[in-house]
């Protein structure tokens, strides 16, 4: 069964610095990866979506890598500021029919 | 504007009761999710739905009962058999079917709490 792993599962980065998250997932027979954002007591805002075939994915300040290989993908968030404390989480496509896996988050405070 | 509308924000079961999650989309998805959420943990699949009339359990569906009789809804039924049901509930949906654009987008969640 596919298991998905984001550590670390707290981080808190002072304004400014870059974020590095990153989430493992243990079967490389993926057809997508996807994060999320999740603010306090809020259903999930989606970031970018990476397909099997990508390698990396960018939106504005965001910049998602993905390793099919090594069961990885890193989300990198540019010069961060306080509106993006959250929780973050990963989840793996790893079904044809479209089932997700999902991580159990990051959750980033940036102090300022 | 397009998405999923999930409601009650808010809703209180007592101990033996029956109770149902609504939840609506109108961006024309084929499939449909309903995952519950508790503290520390990452989302847990109950019930998906891949096409009308067609639903399959997911890893918790025990105590839970769904319907897709319209390909916009998807309710969520919490049976008196759930023992514990206090949690945060969020249903998603996407495109479905076996393509790669498979990107799922997710309502903004029901509260239950048993009282």
């Amino acid at each position: 069964k596919q298991e998905v792993t984001q550590i670390p599962a707290a981080l808190s980065v002072p304004e400014g610095e870059n974020l590095v998250l990153n989430c493992s997932f243990t079967d490389s027979a993926i057809y997508n990866l996807q994060w999320f954002r999740q603010d306090p007591g809020k259903g999930l805002t989606s970031l970018l979506l990476i397909q099997s075939s990508q390698r990396e994915q960018t939106s504005g300040r965001l910049n998602a890598s993905l390793d099919k290989s090594s069961g990885r993908s890193t989300l990198y968030i540019a010069a961060s500021q306080p509106g993006d404390s959250a929780t973050y989480l990963c989840a793996v496509r790893a079904d044809s029919w479209g089932k997700f896996q999902f991580g159990a988050g990051t959750q980033v405070v940036v102090t300022p | 504007d397009g998405g999923i509308t999930q409601s009650p924000k808010y809703l209180f079961r007592k101990e033996g009761q029956n109770v149902t999650l609504s939840c609506e989309q109108n961006l024309n998805h084929d499939a449909m999710y309903w995952y519950r959420q508790d503290p520390g943990q990452g989302l847990r699949l109950i019930y998906y739905s891949q096409i009308v009339n067609d639903f399959q359990k997911g890893d918790i569906a025990e105590g839970y009962s769904v319907s897709r009789e319209k390909k916009e809804s998807f309710p969520l039924t919490v049976t008196s058999a759930q023992k514990n049901p206090t949690a945060f509930y969020l249903c998603a949906s996407s495109m479905g079917g076996r393509g790669m654009n498979t990107e799922a987008f997710f309502g903004q969640g029901t509260r239950l709490t048993v009282v």
